[in-house]
């Protein structure tokens, strides 16, 4: 069965640190993929996504995340995070054959001011 | 103002009743999704619709029904069937398979977190 991973549940930074979650996924073959961000009281929205070309690839607010077929991976990286950017991160991945798509458990970040 | 809306926000119900949750969008996709979120295992896809009369189960089916007799509505039920209701419920659309190209991608509503007493 496909499946996609997120290895950190929780993450606590320091305001202008550093940012990088993992996501691996388990489909073979063409894939697209998603960063979704659930800010705390707010609806699930996209952040950014990946169909083809570039690996990396650049979403709203700096976030970027680079497509690695090889590792299987979609890691999402920040420079320089902000306390505004507390909130939980999702990763999913479709496969290239239809639009359901598979989710990761989630990530939950908090960043200290 | 485009967009997907889910009612009510906050919904709770007793043991043993049956629940409809709403979800209307006017952005004219063709398909439509309903998931259920639990912390720490992300969102799990209960049902989902590529088109008007026509529905899929997903991975979570058990215990929900769902019906789709107009493109902009998507509601879903938990029946008393549904062992651990309590969880929060999102629906999405996206524009769909019949008229998707390779960038089809689902938006999110915001959203009814739903308590069983």
């Amino acid at each position: 069965a496909q499946s996609v991973s997120q290895h950190n549940h929780h993450v606590i930074l320091s305001e202008a640190a550093s940012l990088e979650l993992g996501c691996n996924y388990s489909y073979g073959g063409t894939v697209n993929l998603f960063w979704y961000v659930q800010y705390p009281g707010q609806h699930l929205q996209l952040l950014l996504k990946y169909f083809s070309g570039d690996p990396l690839v650049k979403g709203i607010k700096g976030f970027e995340a680079e497509f690695i077929k090889s590792k299987f991976s979609f890691n999402l990286r920040k420079p320089s995070v902000q306390w505004s950017d507390t909130a939980e991160y999702f990763c999913a991945a479709r496969g290239g054959g239809g639009n359901m798509l598979t989710f990761g458990g989630g990530t939950r970040l908090m960043v200290k001011p | 103002d485009g967009g997907i809306t889910q009612s009510p926000k906050y919904l709770f119900r007793k043991e043993g009743q049956n629940v409809t949750l709403s979800c209307e969008q006017n952005l004219n996709h063709d398909a439509m999704y309903w998931y259920r979120q639990d912390p720490g295992q992300g969102l799990r896809l209960i049902y989902y619709s590529q088109i008007v009369n026509d529905f899929q189960k997903g991975d979570i089916a058990e215990g929900y029904s769902v019906s789709r007799e107009k493109k902009e509505s998507f509601p879903l039920t938990v029946t008393s069937a549904q062992k651990n209701p309590t969880a929060f419920y999102l629906c999405a659309s996206s524009i769909g398979v019949g008229r998707r190209s390779l960038t089809d991608t689902q938006y999110f509503g915001p959203g009814t977190r739903l308590t069983v007493l």
